[in-house]
């Protein structure tokens, strides 16, 4: 099974200030690596595909990059809908697929 | 638009039986697999199964093989997950998720919740 490692667990950040997000795979996943956006009470939506890819409807301020075993998903200029929990799956070897455990970024 | 809507959630005891439903519109539901991920209260998301789009394969994780089942009416345009023998640790929302090209998931339902409790 691939272990996706998310930091920080916790990100505190001004409005319109940037933040990144990092996902570890324990193994090399390609570029097979999505992320999420998950408001409370809300199912995830998704963000990027691909390690870099934007799903349909998704700003440009949201970007990812990375390949293998290291990505990082950049919001820049964060604005208050972007304060959520942001997940990154692997789909590059299953089953099983597998989540990080997430990332809170918080208002400062 | 694609819309997804889960179903049969509730509240059981240990060792009992539950059958969830996906009710799916706005896509060709019979190319596609679908998928079942659940959130434990405060947790992260787990994977849980996948059903291929025209039921001949399924696939669990491993905390749930041989307990749940998946199921799926391409004529209803739903998917169903079986789930027996359930634990306290079965507790969580339970979205099903249908997904793109790969293995990533472009729409998600609401959610249903099971809660197993004594």
């Amino acid at each position: 099974e691939i272990v996706l490692t998310q930091s920080p667990a916790t990100l505190s950040v001004s409005p319109g200030e940037g933040a990144t997000l990092s996902c570890r795979a324990s193994q090399n996943i390609n570029f097979n690596l999505a992320w999420y956006q998950q408001k409370p009470g809300q199912a995830p939506r998704l963000l990027i595909y691909g390690a870099s890819t934007r799903a349909t409807g998704i700003p440009d301020r949201f970007s990812g990059s990375g390949a293998g075993t290291e990505f990082t998903l950049t919001i820049s200029s964060l604005q208050s809908g972007d304060f959520a929990v942001y997940f990154c799956q692997q789909y590059n070897t299953w089953p099983p697929l597998t989540f990080g455990g997430g990332t809170t970024v918080e208002i400062k | 638009q694609v819309q997804l809507m889960e179903s049969g959630g509730g509240v059981v005891h240990p060792g009992t039986s539950l059958r969830l439903s996906c009710t799916a519109s706005g896509f060709d539901f019979n190319q596609y697999g679908m998928h079942w991920v659940r959130q434990a209260p405060g947790k992260g998301l787990e994977w849980v199964a996948v059903i291929t789009y025209d039921g001949g394969q399924e696939y669990f994780a491993d905390s749930v093989k041989g307990r749940f089942t998946m199921t799926r009416d391409n004529s209803k345009s739903t998917v169903f997950l079986h789930m027996n023998s359930l634990r306290p640790e079965d507790t969580a929302v339970y979205y099903c998720a249908k997904h793109l090209r790969g293995f990533y998931f472009d729409h998600w339902g609401p959610g249903t919740l099971v809660t197993v409790s004594s």
